[in-house]
């Protein structure tokens, strides 16, 4: 099965700052990964998927990229609304669509 | 709107079933995959099942493979969950999600039902 591992855990950055969470694969997965938000008591919601592409309705300031193994998730700018939990999420093999361990992102 | 609403959850003993329900609304149903994911109090989000469009397509995540069996009912426009042998690692919020085009990730996703196992 594929892996998918996340750094960091957690971050702590103020409004404003230049966010980027990384994600890997245990093996190439392609571009088939999609990147969700998570706050408390919620349901996740789609950012990116296809590695890159930006879900209709999502602020352009979230951005993906990467192929193969390695993914970055980018947040340009954060905003207040964006301190949440994300994961990354494989979509390459059918048998397991195995999600990251999360990236808390909190006020510093 | 698109909409998913889970059903089902409640407290059960370790070893009991229970069967999850998923109603969906504002798409076309029979034309996708839909998805079980779970997560546990405090923790990341886990994979449970997957079944295509026409039900002739399952696959499920190694933690749950022979317990679990992923079913859907396109006249009804509704997903379930049947769930056997349950075990006190079971205990979540199970998640009813839509897959975006074909077999892929979830695009929408239900507000979840919570499913207790304990003695």
């Amino acid at each position: 099965d594929i892996q998918m591992t996340q750094s960091p855990s957690t971050l702590s950055a103020s409004v404003g700052d230049r966010v980027t969470i990384t994600c890997r694969a245990s093996q190439s997965i392609s571009s088939w990964l999609a990147w969700y938000q998570q706050k408390p008591g919620k349901a996740p919601k789609l950012l990116i998927y296809k590695a890159s592409s930006l879900e209709s309705g999502v602020p352009s300031r979230f951005s993906g990229s990467g192929s193969g193994t390695e993914f970055t998730l980018t947040i340009s700018s954060l905003q207040p609304d964006d301190f949440a939990t994300y994961y990354c999420q494989q979509y390459n093999s059918y048998s397991s669509f195995t999600f990251g361990p999360g990236t808390k992102v909190d006020i510093k | 709107e698109v909409q998913l609403v889970e059903s089902g959850g409640v407290v059960v003993q370790p070893g009991g079933s229970l069967r999850l329900s998923c109603a969906a609304s504002g798409f076309t149903f029979d034309d996708y995959t839909m998805h079980w994911v779970r997560q546990a109090p405090g923790k990341g989000l886990e994979w449970v099942s997957l079944i295509s469009w026409d039900g002739g397509s399952t696959y499920y995540a190694d933690s749950v493979k022979g317990r679990f069996t992923i079913s859907r009912d396109n006249s009804k426009n509704s997903l379930y969950l049947q769930m056997n042998s349950l075990r006190t690692e079971d205990t979540a919020l199970y998640y009813c999600a839509k897959a975006a085009a074909g077999i892929s990730y979830m695009d929408v996703w239900g507000k979840g039902t919570t499913v207790t196992v304990s003695s």
